[in-house]
């Protein structure tokens, strides 16, 4: 079964450090999603992206963060600067054209801990 | 704005029986979309079940089945004869307006007892 894959599995980086998550959505997919999960909580919103450019963005998208697709298959997050509570479970997603009836294909995650 | 509700934070429940998730929405919108998905302790989310606003039957996949009741504002989960393999977490989430995006509920953790 086709899977979205994320890498890296968990990452450890320095407070003020830029990060660079990194997404391989599932080939045929058109709408890509980042979010974010928080300790085992709430699933949160962060960025929806659609032909190449941003679609929605949730108010935790703030200009630290930023989303590409650099060469068609690739979907990354960076986040420019890190602080300590962006420490979280970050999931990429994906689904295809029937947007209404399509739950998502979720990546495994990526664990980020800030110290 | 759109809202979802998920008051019981944990479930406990019986192999091979029946269990109901529940799930409430706020939404001004006429067409949306509200799915389940399961989160094992692994830390994967999985998708498990839609249901559309105009759906006129109940959704049901496998062990699955959607209690919608639009009036209500509720579209509940119920897992027939749980299973071991059925202790998560269980978060309800909904996507609407025209938008792309889908919020999720702060989720319940379902124990499934042998």
């Amino acid at each position: 079964e086709p899977e979205v894959t994320q890498t890296p599995s968990h990452q450890v980086t320095q407070m003020g450090q830029e990060v660079i998550l990194r997404c391989v959505p599932i080939s045929n997919h058109l709408y890509f999603y980042w979010y974010r999960q928080i300790l085992g909580q709430k699933v949160e919103f962060l960025v929806s992206f659609y032909n190449n450019e941003i679609s929605e963005k949730s108010e935790i998208f703030d200009d630290q963060f930023s989303v590409e697709r650099p060469d068609g298959s690739n979907f990354t997050l960076k986040i420019r600067s890190t602080k300590l509570e962006d420490s979280a479970m970050y999931f990429c997603a994906s689904h295809d054209r029937e947007i209404y009836r399509s739950g998502y294909t979720f990546g495994s995650g990526t664990r980020l801990t800030v110290v | 704005a759109q809202k979802i509700t998920q008051t019981q934070p944990g479930m406990f429940v019986q192999e091979k029986e029946a269990v109901t998730l529940d799930c409430t929405y706020d939404t001004s919108d006429q067409s949306y979309g509200l799915f389940w998905y399961k989160q094992p302790s692994s830390g994967e989310m999985i998708f498990l079940i839609y249901q559309g606003s105009y759906d006129e039957q109940n959704a049901t996949e496998g062990r699955y089945s959607l209690n919608f009741q639009k009036a209500r504002k509720s579209a509940n989960l119920v897992i027939s004869a749980s299973q071991l393999g059925d202790s998560a977490m269980y978060f309800c989430a909904m996507r609407g307006g025209g938008g792309f995006k889908t919020i999720f509920g702060a989720g319940t953790r379902l124990f499934v007892k042998a």
